[in-house]
């Protein structure tokens, strides 16, 4: 069975101190690791794909990386708008590969003070 | 704008009552799921949806329907089965299976 361990549970972090949230995952083939940010009250947002470890993708002050094991989210110089939950999934051959199934995390409140 | 629109954002059931739960997509999507959220959890998919009238259950499928006549269209129904039927409700579509899952904003039900 897939698992995704998402940690620290919450985060604060003033503005523009950098951090990283961790996503540890065990899967039967890893076909894929997302990454989603999370409003209050508002579905996720799509941020990244990776699919390989040594994977790197970046968008403004957001980079993921992709190891075999885990995947983490590093966040530079954070703003407060980037208060938010952010959550991570993984889709694997689990249930065959036609099947888009993802198992997530549970995810990490990151709050950013001014 | 392309998107995914669920509807209604609240919704309460009394006892022994089904409700339905709408999500419309006009992504072209061929892909469509749903998954229930509660708080400190991670999401759990109760039903997905491959192709136009087809769908296989998720982890969760016990206590709820859903149907899919159309290819915008996926709605989902909470039967009067479902004993613990308060969470946030979210649906997701995608290209295909392996595609990135976009969501719409939820529909948060709650027991009256």
């Amino acid at each position: 069975e897939d698992q995704v361990t998402q940690s620290p549970e919450a985060l604060r972090l003033q503005e523009g101190e950098s951090s990283s949230l961790n996503c540890s995952y065990t899967v039967s083939g890893l076909r894929g690791l997302f990454w989603y940010r999370q409003d209050p009250g508002k579905g996720p947002e799509f941020l990244f794909t990776l699919y390989s470890a040594g994977e790197e993708k970046e968008k403004e002050r957001l980079k993921a990386t992709l190891t075999k094991k885990e995947s983490f989210l590093h966040i530079t110089a954070p703003k407060p708008e980037d208060s938010a939950t952010y959550l991570c999934a993984v889709r694997s051959n689990a249930g065959g590969t036609s099947y888009g199934k993802l198992t997530f995390g549970q995810g990490t409140i990151l709050t950013v003070h001014p | 704008d392309g998107g995914i629109t669920q509807s209604p954002k609240y919704l309460f059931r009394k006892e022994g009552q089904n409700v339905t739960l709408s999500c419309e997509q006009n992504l072209n999507h061929d892909a469509m799921y749903w998954y229930r959220q509660d708080p400190g959890q991670g999401l759990r998919l109760i039903y997905y949806s491959q192709i136009v009238n087809d769908f296989q259950k998720g982890d969760i499928a016990e206590g709820y329907s859903v149907s899919r006549e159309k290819k915008e269209s996926f709605p989902l129904t909470v039967t009067s089965a479902q004993k613990n039927p308060t969470a946030f409700y979210l649906c997701a579509s995608s290209q295909g299976s392996g595609q990135p899952q976009h969501f719409g904003d939820g529909t948060r039900l709650s027991i009256l």
